[in-house]
């Protein structure tokens, strides 16, 4: 049963530490998406890419928020440093396509505190 | 700039009833529309993409219907039941755009 995986699922940290969440898109996929959830935005996305390559990260703030595909098995989110602000729930999704209107797989989330 | 909107933001009916929930959009220049499941603390579980040049899909018992003129799609759910519970998301695609456009999502309680 394929599906996307997410660690760690739960961190709390402190507000300016660093924090690195980690994504396994489905094995053969290539699209990965990277979304925020929210009580008062809901689900927003951070960052979006296609074989590898990133093609929109408009969404993510780019002084403190950095996405990267090492290899086409995971996905990395790093903020650095992170904020209370920045607490919610951070998925990962992947999908087989070539413009994005495939259908999404989501990850578990992350669930991030930053006191 | 693309909206989507889903009345009712709660809806609570006994087990068995049918229900259907609803997704408004602004844009009728979409490219599909899907409605997902987001179980408390889950991930979100797509459960049928319909693309632009369809008017419905089925899964077991739910059927999706899209019109995109009228800017809406409706979620039907036959013989609810308590494992139904949850909450569901409707996203929509634009045709310039790769970016889902999501609702706020109703949450739905079915009571046994």
């Amino acid at each position: 049963d394929a599906r996307v995986t997410q660690t760690p699922r739960h961190k709390v940290t402190e507000m300016g530490q660093e924090v690195t969440m980690r994504c396994q898109p489905i094995l053969g996929h290539n699209t990965v998406f990277w979304y925020r959830q929210t009580m008062m935005q809901g689900l927003e996305l951070l960052a979006y890419f296609r074989n590898r390559a990133p093609l929109d990260d408009s969404g993510m703030p780019k002084d403190r928020f950095s996405a990267e595909m090492p290899d086409a098995t995971l996905a990395t989110l790093k903020i650095q440093p992170s904020e209370p602000r920045d607490s919610a729930v951070y998925f990962c999704a992947s999908g087989l396509g070539a413009g994005g209107g495939e259908t999404q797989y989501f990850g578990p989330g992350t669930r991030l505190l930053v006191l | 700039k693309q909206e989507v909107t889903q009345i009712p933001a709660a809806l609570s009916v006994p087990e068995g009833e049918n229900l259907v929930l609803n997704c408004s959009f602004t844009d009728s220049a979409i490219y599909n529309l899907q409605w997902f499941r987001q179980d408390p603390g889950k991930g979100l579980t797509s459960l049928l993409l319909i693309q632009s040049s369809q008017r419905e899909q089925t899964s077991g018992r739910l059927n999706a219907s899209l019109d995109k003129s009228s800017g809406r799609s409706t979620l039907y759910i036959a013989a609810s039941q308590p494992g139904d519970s949850a909450t569901y998301l409707c996203a929509v695609r634009g045709n310039s755009n790769y970016q889902l456009i999501w609702g706020a999502g109703t949450k739905l309680i079915i009571k046994p």
